[in-house]
């Protein structure tokens, strides 16, 4: 079976301070990652995919396989980063997602 | 706006009523997801439809149907609703049905249930 852990429910860190946002998960086969961000309860909107490998908003992602981790890290946060973060697992047996629990991220100011 | 629709945004309906939300997939895309967003329960996958046909099924009720029309929107139906069932509910689209194809959500229907 698989699953995604989100260890931290809430996150807060100052503007400007490093941010890494964890995900761990758990799959016998060869994953597909994603992080999503949702702001204010909205729709669900792609941050990162990890095969693509790129850097969207400073935000960047890398697929550890041996330690099954996906964390999103970002040198130094904004305000406008605050949000509800979700890392998501696709198996390639099917196209449905797995969602982790959700990270809340809160920058102050 | 990502070009998939849902309504209503918000319900509010009693304990044991039947409701129906109803989304619209991007144009070109064939393949409809339904999820459900609660606060015990976090982001669920409940069910997937590829062009009319049902592709897999997730932690969906016995309570709640869903289907596809050859229009391609789809209809999910939850009956004899329970306060638990109260929920964001946001359906996705994508061109295809397999794991190459990424997805875009809709903006989701809040239901509450009282």
């Amino acid at each position: 079976a698989q699953r995604v852990t989100q260890p931290e429910k809430l996150l807060s860190v100052f503007k400007g301070a490093p941010v890494e946002l964890k995900c761990n998960y758990s799959y016998s086969g060869s994953p597909e990652l994603f992080w999503y961000v949702q702001y204010s309860r909205q729709r669900l909107q792609l941050l990162l995919r990890h095969i693509s490998r790129e850097s969207i908003k400073g935000f960047t992602a890398d697929l550890n396989k041996g330690e099954t981790s996906f964390h999103l890290k970002k040198p130094f946060a904004q305000e406008e980063d605050s949000a509800m973060y979700y890392c998501a697992l696709r198996s390639n047996a099917g196209n449905m997602l797995t969602f982790g629990g959700g990270t809340r991220l809160m920058v102050k100011p | 706006d990502s070009g998939v629709t849902q309504t209503p945004k918000h319900l509010i309906t009693a304990t044991g009523q039947r409701v129906t939300l109803r989304c619209s997939p991007r144009s070109g895309d064939l393949s409809v997801y339904w999820y459900q967003q609660s606060l015990d329960q976090g982001l669920q996958f409940l069910i997937h439809y590829y062009n009319g046909e049902e592709r897999a099924k997730g932690n969906i009720l016995e309570r709640f149907s869903a289907q596809q029309f050859p229009d391609l929107h789809s209809e999910l139906n939850l009956s004899s609703l329970e306060l638990g069932d109260s929920a964001l509910y946001f359906c996705a689209s994508s061109v295809g049905a397999g794991p190459t194809y990424g997805y875009t959500f809709g903006s989701g229907t809040r239901l509450t249930v009282v």
